[in-house]
């Protein structure tokens, strides 16, 4: 079984701060990287999936790197909104796409 | 409109039954998985389905069955088995090969077995 860890597990910041998360995977193997947002009484949605090496990726106000040589991704929130109070997971993929997640982490924006 | 379906939302069962999830999709998805969630717990993989009349064990099958007959269904089965079935199961989809890797999820079951 695949070790994915994510840090912090939860996070409190107030409006308008900028966060960032971590996502550490075993870097052998590599197929893909995805992140995921769930907010409360909703299915996860998928925010980005990532397979190269150097991968930047942006959805307005959320943007992700990718290392795979190293093994790790950020995920970056600018000027976070209450709006994006989710947990926040990020999964690898394997050769048959599918996933092995972290446990996440949980981000509250207090306005 | 396209998505996924899972029924019921909440599940009650006495111990020692066998109890069966739905996931049904319309997006012509060919690939299909199902997860388990426990507290402080991330998701993790119960069995995937590539292809139709063909599926997987993934990381934590075991007291778990499941069939692909058709395309669009999946169901999960939680035999009596299980040790620990109680636990919200979130089944999800994803795209064709060549396409985009992301999975879309239906909005899971709350499996209570007391």
């Amino acid at each position: 079984i695949l070790n994915v860890e994510q840090s912090p597990q939860s996070l409190h910041v107030q409006e308008g701060d900028s966060t960032n998360f971590t996502c550490s995977f075993p870097s052998s193997n590599f197929y893909a990287l995805h992140w995921y947002r769930w907010e409360t009484a909703k299915s996860p949605e998928a925010l980005f999936v990532m397979t190269l090496n150097g991968d930047e990726k942006k959805k307005g106000r959320i943007s992700a790197t990718l290392n795979t040589k190293e093994g790790y991704s950020y995920l970056y929130i600018k000027g976070s909104q209450p709006e994006d109070s989710a947990t926040y997971l990020c999964a690898l993929g394997g050769s048959a796409r599918q996933l092995t997640f972290g446990s996440g982490t949980q981000l509250t924006v207090l306005p | 409109d396209g998505g996924i379906t899972q029924s019921p939302k909440y599940l009650f069962r006495k111990e020692g039954q066998n109890v069966t999830l739905s996931c049904e999709q319309n997006l012509n998805h060919d690939a299909m998985y199902w997860y388990r969630q426990d507290p402080g717990q991330g998701l993790r993989l119960i069995y995937y389905s590539q292809i139709v009349n063909d599926f997987q064990k993934g990381d934590i099958a075991e007291g778990y069955s499941v069939s692909r007959e058709k395309k669009e269904s999946f169901p999960l089965t939680v035999t009596s088995a299980q040790k620990n079935p109680t636990a919200f199961y979130l089944c999800a989809s994803s795209g064709n090969r060549g396409s985009s890797y992301e999975q879309y999820f239906g909005p899971g079951t709350r499996l209570t077995v007391t």
